[in-house]
């Protein structure tokens, strides 16, 4: 079956240290891989997308990429800082079919000042 | 902010009760989305929609039912509520059905049966 895989245990780091997220996949073929950040009581908002055919994609401090042979993406936050607290998600889509956000189910990052 | 609201915002109802919740948005999206958020299980898709009138269902559709008869407006019915119901309800709204295109969320509903 489908399955996304995302640490479910806190990652504890301190501030101004980089922050790496993993999420992994099996049984997909994702044309693009979504990364949202979401904060208690609230809904999740959309980061960063990187396609299929792209190895690494940066958006400020934010650098994600995908690896499709490993059936990994990698999520990294440089420069952390407290206010980067919060729990990350990935979703992918289903290749060939219409676009589903299929989440996993998040690692929560709490940045030490 | 992606003018999609969700109403109501906090509920709590009894067992075996209808609910229905409320997703409505204003940037004229084709596709909509009702998830559940349970610790431990992340989100989780309830059903879909891609058109008026066009739903499918999702990971768990079982006591749920939608309907979509406006763009606008995007209902989840709990025809009999029973408390593994209570959850975190989240719609969310894009505007293609290509995954190159960002999901946006409403603030939530948090359902308490009881």
């Amino acid at each position: 079956s489908q399955k996304i895989e995302q640490n479910s245990e806190a990652l504890n780091i301190q501030e101004g240290k980089t922050a790496t997220l993993t999420c992994n996949y099996t049984n997909y073929s994702p044309a693009y891989l979504q990364w949202y950040r979401q904060d208690p009581g609230r809904g999740p908002v959309f980061l960063l997308l990187i396609r299929e055919n792209e190895k690494e994609k940066r958006k400020e401090r934010l650098k994600v990429t995908f690896d499709t042979t490993l059936k990994q993406s990698l999520f990294h936050i440089t420069a952390s800082q407290p206010a980067d607290s919060a729990t990350y998600l990935c979703a992918l889509d289903i290749k060939g079919g219409s676009y589903i956000p299929t989440f996993g189910r998040g690692t929560s990052l709490i940045v030490h000042p | 902010d992606a003018g999609i609201t969700q109403s109501p915002r906090h509920k709590v109802t009894e067992t075996g009760t209808p609910v229905t919740l409320r997703c409505h948005q204003t940037e004229n999206h084709r596709y909509m989305y009702w998830y559940r958020q349970d610790p431990g299980h992340g989100l989780r898709l309830i059903h879909y929609s891609y058109g008026v009138k066009d739903t499918d269902k999702g990971e768990v559709s079982d006591g749920y039912s939608v309907s979509r008869s406006k763009t606008e407006d995007f209902l989840l019915t709990l025809e009999s509520a029973t408390s593994s119901q209570t959850s975190v309800y989240f719609c969310a709204i894009s505007p293609s059905g290509q995954g190159d295109t960002e999901a946006f969320f409403g603030q939530g509903t948090r359902l308490t049966v009881v």
